[in-house]
């Protein structure tokens, strides 16, 4: 089946500092990649997605590339704010003709001023 | 939209009650996921159903557990009897179609005590 290796946590940052978190996964086919963001206390939200090789994903900032040859979808941000503080999840989707996504353990992100 | 709606936000019982969690998804998805989040095993996908249908419950922990979706607007999990280790936060999410986004609502916290 499918999996996910996904950066471990938690991530400590300074306001403005760039931000990347690794993704990795292995699938069947080519399936499409999501990035999901969960503020504390709160349900899990798309922050954003990338359906086929080389598409670029991107939202409030975040941006992730789908790189097929090295199956991963790293998470970036260039300036980080402290409302970015939340869990980040990836997660690729399996392929043709299912219907679940496989999530990572997700990484904790802490922004502080 | 009002987005997905779960019900109760949060729940307190003692160890052998049942507990029945219950979620209105999205109008017009047609795709419905239940999933266990726990700080010790991560996002879990317990069962998700298709046109109301159950698709995959291999995620079900064991028999206490019990997912149905009469109609398109509706779904329950029932857990009975409860046990601590079921102590966790349920999403229920919902997606248009296979390999679209899946929105999460904001989850039940259960405490079995």
């Amino acid at each position: 089946g499918n999996s996910v290796t996904q950066m471990e946590g938690p991530v400590t940052l300074s306001e403005e500092a760039f931000l990347t978190i690794n993704c990795t996964y292995t699938a069947t086919g080519y399936p499409s990649l999501f990035w999901y963001v969960q503020y504390p206390g709160e349900g899990l939200q798309l922050l954003l997605k990338a359906t086929k090789a080389d598409d670029k994903g991107s939202n409030k900032g975040f941006e992730a590339t789908y790189r097929k040859e090295t199956t991963s979808f790293h998470l970036e941000k260039g300036s980080v704010q402290v409302s970015d503080s939340a869990v980040y999840f990836c997660a690729p989707h399996s392929g043709a003709g299912s219907y679940q996504l496989t999530f990572g353990k997700g990484t904790k992100l802490s922004v502080i001023p | 939209d009002a987005g997905v709606i779960q019900s109760p936000r949060h729940e307190v019982t003692e160890m052998g009650q049942e507990v029945t969690l219950r979620c209105k998804p999205i109008s017009g998805h047609n795709s419905l996921f239940w999933y266990r989040q726990t700080m010790m095993r991560g996002l879990e996908l317990l069962i998700y159903f298709n046109n109301n249908v159950p698709i995959d419950d291999s995620g079900m922990p064991e028999d206490r557990f019990s997912a149905k979706m009469p109609n398109a607007s509706f779904s329950t999990l029932k857990i009975q009897p409860s046990e601590p280790r079921d102590s966790a936060v349920y999403f229920c999410a919902s997606a248009l179609r296979k390999q679209e986004t899946q929105y999460f609502g904001p989850g039940t916290r259960l405490l079995v005590l």
